[in-house]
């Protein structure tokens, strides 16, 4: 089944420092990657969707210029958490689709926690 | 908008039985693509099922199986024959169709099973 990777699988920063975490498709090309957001113990929160060499689609309430998305190869997305702050601290999961499927495949998840 | 109501936050059960998640949703599409994701202690989420909303059929995969009833929006998913594994939050979510748009999921609240030894 095809593979999606998320790098660092945990991070830990002080507040005002930019975070960058990286979501690749292992054995397939992904035209479209999306960027999700999880609270403990809730539902996955839909933040962006990232298309390959343009720019992302941010959902209502999502700061463009706090996360940054970069979807700069086939199999390269990348999420840039900028001044970082507590309230950012999270669960963050990206996910993958292939070229002409309706099947999304997902990434172990970033735990983010900003001190 | 779509919307997708999972009304149990919690269920538990024992090991062998067979438990029923519900899941309802609100769409105006006549055709779209449902989902069940499982989400275990380690947070990977997996695809447990999928059904197409222009199949009568309902999906079953092994000890998994949905009951699709599209009139009255439900989309419940039984699992038979439980086992200790299946402790994890799931997840339904509904999907637009491929050819409008970017096909964003849209999940419910999860709900948490745990199976019993």
């Amino acid at each position: 089944g095809a593979v999606v990777s998320q790098h660092p699988s945990r991070v830990i920063c002080k507040s005002g420092t930019s975070v960058k975490i990286e979501c690749r498709s292992l054995d397939f090309q992904a035209t479209t990657m999306f960027w999700y957001r999880q609270f403990p113990k809730k539902s996955l929160m839909l933040m962006a969707t990232s298309n390959e060499g343009s720019k992302a689609t941010y959902e209502q309430g999502v700061e463009k210029d706090k996360f940054l998305i970069n979807h700069a190869s086939l199999t390269l997305s990348t999420l840039t958490v900028t001044s970082a702050h507590p309230e950012d601290s999270s669960f963050y999961i990206c996910s993958a689709r292939a070229p002409g499927t309706n099947e999304q495949f997902f990434g172990p998840g970033t735990r983010l926690t900003v001190l | 908008a779509q919307t997708v109501t999972q009304s149990q936050p919690e269920m538990s059960v024992q090991e062998a039985e067979t438990v029923t998640l519900s899941c309802t949703y609100d769409t105006s599409e006549n055709n779209y693509y449902l989902f069940w994701y499982k989400q275990p202690p380690s947070r990977q989420m997996i695809l447990v099922i999928r059904q197409e909303a222009y199949k009568q059929q309902n999906a079953t995969e092994n000890r998994f199986s949905v009951n699709f009833q599209k009139a009255a929006k439900s989309f419940s998913l039984k699992i038979s024959d439980s086992q200790l594994g299946d402790t994890a939050m799931y997840f339904c979510a509904f999907m637009k169709p491929f050819i409008q748009g970017a096909q964003k999921l849209v999940f419910g609240q999860g709900t948490r099973l745990t199976i019993n030894p």
